[in-house]
């Protein structure tokens, strides 16, 4: 069974880089014809696309972060990680991964299991 | 890039049938997704590709289309449905689809 656990911290400091991991067991990203992805959801609102990444590198983006945003997968640990730079109050939310199932070669398709979730608040 | 249009609250009596729908241009062109979320715990997925149930969930769960209008209905609704449902499908920007979401339905039984 897919088991999606996510780490990190929960509060970050404005202007600095959140990161957070996503350690998947129960699939191989490295053998999966899945995209893994991050998403979130600010406090009353709803939810939001961070990005996507495949085993081999290619990522998709949401245009609107893509200027701050770097996912990646290791392979070697089966692995997703998240870092979001210059974060502003505007970014405190609940993240998410989860294994982004596509019908072709790239997203969007669906997101069939996902992670608790991680609050992140972004704080002085 | 365009919006995906949800109900904000949809209210039922237990027993009844919830519909909640999910209204977009571009939806007779892309596939939708449901999910449903609850305070907590992770989101589960519904419904794929319009009208797929996904696996392990009842039969109650159901989606349809209907030219710019999705649904996704839940028959004989339960206290346990209660939660907020998002519906997702994609948008085009910068050459290539994105994902997108609809704002959410808080569905309420009672």
């Amino acid at each position: 069974q897919l088991h999606l656990q996510q780490s990190g911290p929960g509060l970050v400091k404005p202007s600095e880089t959140l990161s957070l991991t996503c350690t998947v067991s129960g699939d191989s990203i490295s053998s999966s014809p899945s995209f893994w992805g991050w998403l979130r959801q600010p406090p009353g609102k709803g939810l939001e696309w961070i990005g996507s990444t495949f085993n081999d590198g290619t990522t998709y983006y949401n245009p609107s972060l893509k200027s701050r945003l770097t996912i990646s997968a290791d392979t070697s640990k089966n692995e997703l990680s998240l870092s979001l730079r210059s974060v502003t109050a505007a970014d405190t939310a609940i993240y998410y991964c989860a294994r982004n199932v596509v019908m072709g070669t790239a997203p969007p398709g669906y997101f069939d299991s996902w992670g608790h979730g991680t609050l992140v608040t972004v704080s002085s | 890039s365009y919006e995906l249009t949800q109900p904000s609250s949809v209210s039922v009596s237990p027993g009844q049938t919830a519909r909640i729908t999910c209204s977009g241009d571009d939806l007779p062109t892309h596939y939708t997704s449901w999910y449903q979320l609850k305070p907590g715990q992770a989101p589960v997925l519904l419904i794929f590709s319009d009208t797929e149930r996904a696996s392990g969930i009842p039969e109650r769960f159901s989606g349809s289309t209907s030219g710019t209008i999705v649904t996704l209905t839940i028959s004989a609704a339960q206290a346990a449905d209660e939660g907020d449902y998002y519906c997702q499908s994609s948008d085009r920007i910068e050459g290539y689809s994105h994902v997108i979401f609809g704002g959410g339905t808080r569905l309420t039984v009672l």
